[in-house]
C-alpha cells in the first residue's frame, strides 16, 4: 500500500515569508509525528498528533511554528515569518497507534530559506 | 530521557557481518531498545526492537546484554545498500515520540 507522502519535496522561500508543509499519513494510522533534520544533524522531534489533537507540542522551536491535523488524516506544518535557521528537512511519520513500536517515515520536505 | 552512545562512524567490507554497538547505561526497566536506519536522502526506517531477549528479523539481529546497559545490532551479511546512518534509541513503553541521537554512519566497502 501507499506509504507516508509529503509535499512539496523541495521548497525555497525568502526570509520572512510563510510556508506550509503537508503530510499524508498511511491510511488508518491514528498517530502522526513531525520531525526536522538540520544539515548534518540528527532528527529533532517537533509535534505529535493522536487523531486531530496534539497532546505533545513540546518540540516546536518557537511560536512561529504551528501544525494542525484535520479528519484524522492530513497534517499541515506552518512556519510563519521564516528565518534562515529554519532551513532543514522536515520529516513526517505515522504509526497505527501512539504506542505502536514502528513509525513509518515519509521522504521529507527540504526547506531552504534564502 | 535516557541517552545512548554510539560511535560516529564505522566501516565494513561488503558481504561480511557488521556489529554496530550501542551503550545505554542509564536504561530503565520500561525502556525498549529500538534501531532505525536512514539511507541517503530518505526518511528513517524501522529496523528492529527488543526489551531483554535477543531478537531476529529479516533485516537484522539485536543482541542485548544481560544487564541491558548495551546492545549490538548485527547485519549478518552487509551489502552496499546497507550504507546508512543507524540510530539506537531508547523508548519507554507507550512513549509517543522517538528521541533520535546522532547515530553511527556505516560505510560499506566494495
Amino acid at each position: 500500500g501507499a506509504g507516508v507522502s509529503q509535499s512539496p519535496s523541495n521548497k525555497v522561500t525568502e526570509k520572512g515569508k510563510d510556508v506550509e508543509l503537508r503530510c499524508d499519513p498511511i491510511s488508518g494510522h491514528t498517530a502522526l509525528y513531525w520531525y526536522r533534520q538540520s544539515l548534518g544533524q540528527g532528527l529533532e522531534f517537533l509535534i505529535y498528533f493522536q487523531g486531530n489533537s496534539a497532546p505533545d507540542k513540546s518540540g516546536l522551536p518557537s511560536d512561529r511554528f504551528s501544525a494542525e491535523r484535520t479528519g484524522g488524516s492530513v497534517s499541515t506544518l506552518t512556519i510563519q515569518r521564516t528565518q534562515q535557521e529554519d532551513s532543514a528537512v522536515y520529516l513526517c511519520a505515522s504509526s497505527l497507534r501512539r504506542d505502536s513500536y514502528e513509525q513509518y517515515f515519509g521522504p521529507g520536505t527540504r526547506l531552504t530559506v534564502t | 530521557d535516557a541517552k545512548t552512545t554510539q560511535p560516529n562512524s564505522m566501516e565494513s567490507n561488503e558481504e561480511e557481518p557488521v556489529h554496530l554497538p550501542c551503550n545505554h547505561s542509564t536504561i530503565s526497566g520500561t525502556d525498549y531498545i529500538h534501531w532505525y536506519r536512514q539511507l541517503p536522502s530518505q526518511g528513517p526506517e524501522y529496523v528492529i526492537h527488543g526489551l531483554t531477549s535477543n531478537v531476529n528479523n529479516r533485516m537484522a539481529s539485536l543482541a542485548i546484554a544481560e544487564d541491558r546497559k548495551s546492545s549490538t545490532l548485527i547485519l549478518h551479511r552487509a551489502t552496499l545498500r546497507d550504507a546508512a546512518v543507524y540510530y539506537c534509541i531508547l523508548r519507554a513503553y507507550r512513549d509517543d515520540k522517538i528521541i533520535f541521537g546522532k547515530g553511527t554512519r556505516l560505510h560499506i566497502l566494495p
